[in-house]
């Protein structure tokens, strides 16, 4: 799990609070993907940043903000989250497109309280 | 809709038996099939990548199979592993539509 780390591991925060995701990748990739995956469902894919700009933005809830400063960090910040927010964030990276292999980090375990 | 329906939903097998995983998908545009391997409490690593002229494809003691006319895909795993349990997940499509994983335990 050396290629992509995720922080924290755990996370559980009251619906007021603001918190960051963090995901680093260390094999020279130029896409990065932030995923949500609740029990028994599929993975829901939340954002796309292709060279440092998004270019994918699935409809998600504006509580959920990314930001990826560079090629190799990419950040989710969490604010008024809900309950039903609560999941394992997946954060993943490939060389250029989705049609490249993905490497997933470990991911966050969030919960909203 | 673009959909990939995995089967069995879980399944339960004894060490060193095998075992075929389902994977039915109707996305399209087509661009290569994945499974991935994910471990509880772990994100998904790559198990095999097949392009649509690609009938099969092993990475050790796993083989998958791909049939683009009927749209269908399957993992088979030989002689299982107690560290075989996981949640297999198969993938397709240009924007990567996801299964919902078949969770597979190993007894011993």
């Amino acid at each position: 799990e050396t290629g992509v780390t995720q922080t924290p591991r755990h996370l559980v925060m009251g619906m007021t609070n603001k918190k960051s995701l963090k995901c680093e990748q260390h094999l020279g990739h130029n896409a990065m993907y932030w995923y949500k995956q609740s029990a028994k469902k599929p993975l829901e894919l939340m954002f796309v940043y292709s060279l440092e700009e998004r270019v994918e933005n699935n409809s998600v809830p504006s509580r959920f903000s990314p930001e990826c400063p560079n090629s190799s960090h990419l950040f989710l910040h969490l604010h008024t989250l809900q309950p039903e927010d609560s999941a394992l964030y997946l954060c993943a990276s490939s060389q250029w497109t989705q049609a490249y292999e993905q490497y997933f980090g470990p991911g966050t375990r969030l919960t909203v309280t | 809709k673009n959909q990939v329906e995995q089967s069995p939903q879980s399944l339960i097998i004894l060490e060193g038996k095998n075992c075929t995983l389902q994977c039915n998908y109707t996305v399209s545009p087509f661009s290569n099939l994945r499974w991935y391997k994910q471990d509880t409490g772990r994100g998904p690593v790559s198990l095999t990548i097949m392009t649509f002229s690609e009938n099969t494809k092993s990475n050790g003691r796993y083989t998958a199979t791909l049939d683009a006319d009927t749209k269908q895909s399957s993992l088979h795993i030989t002689a299982s592993q107690l560290s075989d349990s996981a949640s297999y997940i198969c993938v397709t499509g240009n924007k990567l539509v996801f299964g919902a994983g078949t969770i597979l335990r190993v007894k011993s």
